[in-house]
C-alpha cells in the first residue's frame, strides 16, 4: 500500500494568513493526488485534483501543487470558513490511501 | 445534480454482517466511466477507503478488509450495496459513499459527490 503522510498535523493561524500543507507519499504517485476538506459532522469536501486542477466551485484561494512524492496545499488569505480537517488522497494505485488529515485551527 | 443518501443500522452486534445501502440520483451507474465508492471514518480519526466499483462490474477492495467485504450494483434501483461481515467494535464508524469522479485529460480520479454518512456502532 502507498503511505500518505500529511504535516503538520495540526496547526493555528488566523484570518489572512497563507497556510500551507504537505502531503508526502511513500512512492511516486505521479500527480494522482487530490485534496479534500471536512468540517465537523460533514462529509469531505472536494479541493483538488491532479495534484492542482481546482475543482469547479472551489474559490481560487485554494491551490495545490507537487508530482511524484511531495505535494502541498496552499490557502491563500484564509477565512472563516476555511477552519476545517484537510485530507491529501492518492488515486494511483489501490487500495486508494488518506493522509491523516491536517487540522486548521483558529488561532 | 449529483446525490448520494446512505442507509443502514446504526447499531450492530459483534460478529453480525452489516448492509449498508448508497442510493444516488444524477447518473447511472451503466454509463461509462461512472463509479461510486466507500468510505469509513472512525470517531475522530482519518479516513479510510474501502470499496469502489466501476459501471463495467469492475470491482476494487481493500486488501485489509477484502476477505469481508462485497460491493454489489443494484443499477435499476440506483444503488450499491455494502456488506461486511464478521463486524467487531473497531469497526464503529460513519461510513461515506461517494460518486467517482474523474477528468479523463489528467487521467485522473477523484471523489466527487458524497452522501452525507451514517454512523454505524458495533456493540453487544
Amino acid at each position: 500500500d502507498i503511505q500518505m503522510t500529511q504535516s503538520p498535523f495540526s496547526l493555528s493561524a488566523v484570518v489572512g494568513d497563507r497556510v500551507t500543507i504537505t502531503c508526502r507519499a511513500s512512492q511516486s504517485i505521479s500527480t494522482y493526488l487530490n485534496w479534500y476538506q471536512q468540517k465537523p459532522g460533514k462529509a469531505p469536501n472536494l479541493l483538488i485534483y491532479a495534484a492542482s486542477r481546482l475543482q469547479s466551485g472551489v474559490p481560487s484561494r485554494f491551490s495545490g501543487s507537487g508530482s511524484g512524492t511531495d505535494f502541498t496545499l496552499t490557502i491563500n488569505s484564509l477565512r472563516p470558513e476555511d477552519f476545517a480537517t484537510y485530507y491529501c488522497q492518492q488515486s494511483y494505485s489501490f487500495p486508494w490511501t488518506f493522509g491523516q488529515g491536517t487540522k486548521v485551527e483558529i488561532k | 445534480q449529483i446525490t448520494l443518501k446512505e442507509s443502514g443500522p446504526t447499531l450492530v452486534k459483534p460478529t453480525q454482517t452489516l448492509t449498508l445501502t448508497c442510493t444516488f440520483s444524477g447518473f447511472s451507474l451503466g454509463t461509462s466511466g461512472v463509479g461510486v465508492g466507500w468510505i469509513r471514518q472512525p470517531p475522530g480519526k482519518a479516513l479510510e477507503w474501502l470499496a469502489l466499483i466501476y459501471w463495467d462490474g469492475d470491482k476494487r477492495y481493500s486488501p485489509s478488509l477484502k476477505s469481508r467485504l462485497t460491493i454489489t450494483p443494484d443499477t435499476s434501483k440506483k444503488q450499491v450495496v455494502l456488506s461486511m461481515t464478521n463486524m467487531d467494535p473497531v469497526d464503529t464508524a460513519t461510513y461515506y459513499c461517494a460518486h467517482r469522479g474523474e477528468d479523463s485529460y489528467y487521467s485522473a480520479e477523484y471523489f466527487q459527490n458524497w452522501g452525507q454518512g451514517t454512523l454505524v456502532t458495533v456493540s453487544a
